[in-house]
């Protein structure tokens, strides 16, 4: 079963609330990522954790946090946002990062609206 | 770094016909791996093919097939007898192996197939 879940579909957020995106596989991957993709544009990466640890922040503001509570859960907290991080919120997941051919499976994404 | 290019942003092909979809990369790394993924509109973003930079075979999935160059740093993909569900973004995307693995995106290629 080839499948990354992600809850919720959409989100609607006012700039100071506080919200979280979950993502969710039982592939048994080691290896789970956020990214960020704005309309017609490429996925842009934001974290990347491996073996539930963060291997990987590509600079991103702490108004963006993220947890990996078990090797199968990601989660995306959300605070104090602005408008121009609406976007798809797309989490994906790989097999290892260190190890193997690492093709990376991607989840359905949160799209994300602030106001 | 790595860099993709992908240099059509868009493209149409008549269906059942045959369409190339151009990319071509850059890596100092002899350990990588390339990547289709194909995103639909408004729907996830999918594995099309993958292609091991040792292997000297052009990966093959069904319709899908690759024309990988290494010289040339070069990775089309050919879509045959296409389909009108093959109508979406193809994002070309390089992995270099390594300690800090992560997916580098080309800009996209945006397919429209005509009935």
């Amino acid at each position: 079963d080839t499948e990354v879940t992600q809850t919720p579909k959409h989100l609607v957020m006012g700039m100071t609330n506080k919200k979280s995106l979950k993502c969710e596989q039982h592939m048994g991957h080691r290896a789970m990522y956020w990214y960020k993709q704005k309309a017609k544009k490429p996925p842009e990466l934001m974290f990347v954790y491996s073996y539930e640890k963060l291997s990987i922040n590509e600079s991103v503001p702490s108004r963006f946090s993220p947890e990996c509570p078990n090797s199968s859960l990601l989660n995306l907290h959300l605070h104090a946002l602005q408008p121009e991080d609406s976007a798809l919120y797309l989490c994906a997941s790989s097999q290892d990062l260190y190890r193997g051919v690492r093709e990376q499976y991607f989840g359905p994404g949160t799209r994300l609206t602030v106001t | 770094a790595q860099t993709v290019t992908q240099s059509q942003p868009e493209m149409s092909v008549q269906e059942a016909e045959t369409v190339t979809l151009s990319c071509t990369y850059d890596t100092s790394e002899s350990d990588y791996y390339l990547f289709w993924y194909k995103q639909p509109p408004s729907r996830q973003m999918i594995l099309v093919i993958r292609q091991e930079a040792y292997k000297q075979q052009n990966a093959t999935e069904n319709r899908f097939s690759v024309n990988f160059q290494k010289a040339a740093k070069s990775f089309s993909l050919k879509i045959s007898d296409s389909q009108l569900g093959d109508a979406a973004m193809y994002f070309c995307a390089s992995g270099e192996g390594g300690s800090n693995y992560k997916l580098t995106f080309g800009k996209g290629t945006l397919l429209t197939v005509n009935p």
